[in-house]
């Protein structure tokens, strides 16, 4: 079974420039995870989405950063302008259902550097 | 915000010996899952253990669970190298869906 793609791995910007990360969940997972995860600290959920509904954007900063799940599949996370502070590895998860606690099967994770 | 916090943030044994990370957290939860990542693998979940029970194993994996004390701790018995990693407890908050991970647990397992 395939599992969770992301693209692209690595990604080195300039402060207030543009990026997207796309995501393709493992096939019949209908809940896809955005998270940020900073060097030396815990993941933290940035949107979570079940089929092309959100669930959660509590902690999305929504004046910089965007995402969507067209057609409950594959999902895009946008950052327009982008900051310093943005560095981090952005992780793809996703999980069968909706489910308190549903284990979640991760990417890779694209790294972002803003210089 | 983080709701779990693992102690000791960092850990350094010798192969053969036992790892025990603690995971104190905030508010009432469901459930509560440990997650491994190393630059190998990613992020892998290990274990999931519910708010009514008490202690749960897999393999060489021990997990317990207080919610009287809203803690939980981990104990990897006879370590390996290849359990060098950072370890994650994750929070599933009551009355939501959301997962909150912990700063986590710097594991090293010197051979």
């Amino acid at each position: 079974e395939a599992g969770v793609a992301q693209s692209p791995r690595y990604k080195i910007i300039e402060k207030r420039q543009s990026v997207a990360f796309w995501c393709n969940p493992i096939s019949g997972h209908a809940t896809l995870y955005w998270y940020q995860q900073i060097l030396g600290q815990g993941p933290k959920l940035l949107i979570q989405f079940q089929n092309n509904g959100v669930v959660d954007d509590s902690q999305l900063p929504k004046d910089r950063f965007s995402a969507e799940r067209l057609k409950g599949v594959d999902s895009t996370l946008k950052i327009q302008p982008a900051k310093l502070e943005d560095s981090a590895v952005y992780l793809c998860a996703s999980s069968l259902e909706l489910r308190t606690g549903a284990e979640q099967f991760f990417g890779p994770g694209t790294r972002l550097t803003v210089l | 915000s983080q709701q779990g916090e693992e102690d000791p943030q960092a850990l350094s044994i010798q192969e053969g010996e036992n790892a025990t990370m603690n995971c104190s957290y905030k508010t009432s939860i469901n459930n509560l899952q440990w997650y491994r990542q190393n630059s190998g693998r990613g992020l892998v979940h290990l274990i999931l253990i519910r708010s009514n029970e008490r202690e749960k194993h897999s393999g060489r994996l021990r997990v317990t669970l207080d919610t009287s004390k809203k803690s939980s701790s981990l104990l990897i018995t006879a370590s390996r190298a290849a359990d060098t990693a950072s370890y994650f407890c994750a929070t599933a908050p009551s009355g939501g869906f959301k997962t909150i991970f912990g700063a986590g647990t710097r594991l090293f397992v010197k051979a």
